[in-house]
């Protein structure tokens, strides 16, 4: 079945700092690929998106690049600031037009970023 | 901007009581769906709903739960004898297929629920 493998946090930066949240997926087909962040206390809002191979999503100085050939979907940022302290979800959707289109999440990985 | 919306945003019942949870979805959109987080663990999908009626359930979605959509705007998820193991965060999402971004969900701020 589908799957979504995302490396372990925390993950704990500086200001400033370059982020790279590594996720590699296993999907029958050509799945979506999406990025959500959960703040603390809140819910899921959707970050970025790709839906198909070579697409970039990118938002807020964030961006992800759907690499078939890897089958991965890594987050990056160039300078990380403390708002960005969240748990980050990597997530694919997959399924025929109209279909339900469920979401598998990764294990989601938690960024702390400090001065 | 038009959101999903839950309530209540935090529920404590006992165990082997009904609750039922509450989401109004992004008005335009067709297909609605819960999930659940454990604390600690990853989001999992519960039920898709399309059309009135169930269109997929994973296998935590057993005789226990269920879905509906009451009027026009609600859609519920009720827990008929809830476990101390249905304590998590529930989400609700919604998603228009025929819209600009047909695979997108849009979520809810979620409710925690919490079985004594």
């Amino acid at each position: 079945g589908n799957s979504v493998t995302q490396m372990e946090g925390p993950v704990t930066l500086s200001e400033e700092a370059f982020l790279t949240i590594n996720c590699t997926y296993t999907a029958t087909g050509y799945p979506s690929l999406f990025w959500y962040v959960q703040y603390p206390g809140e819910g899921l809002q959707l970050l970025l998106k790709a839906t198909k191979a070579d697409d970039k999503g990118s938002n807020k100085g964030f961006e992800a690049t759907y690499r078939k050939e890897t089958t991965s979907f890594h987050l990056e940022k160039g300078s990380v600031q403390v708002s960005d302290s969240a748990v980050y979800f990597c997530a694919l959707s997959w399924g025929l037009t109209g279909g339900g289109n469920k979401l598998t999440f990764g294990t989601g990985t938690q960024l702390k970023v400090e001065l | 901007e038009p959101e999903v919306t839950q309530t209540p945003s935090h529920q404590v019942t006992q165990m082997g009581q009904e609750v039922i949870l509450r989401c109004v979805p992004i008005s335009n959109h067709l297909y609605f769906y819960w999930y659940r987080q454990i604390l600690g663990q990853k989001v999992e999908f519960l039920v898709s709903f399309y059309n009135n009626e169930i269109s997929e359930k994973s296998e935590i979605f057993d005789d226990q739960f269920s879905v509906e959509r009451p009027d026009g705007s609600n859609f519920t998820l009720k827990i008929r004898s809830t476990k101390l193991e249905d304590s998590a965060m529930y989400f609700c999402a919604s998603r228009d297929p025929t819209g600009y971004y047909p695979d997108t969900q849009y979520f809810g701020p979620g409710t925690r629920l919490t079985v004594l």
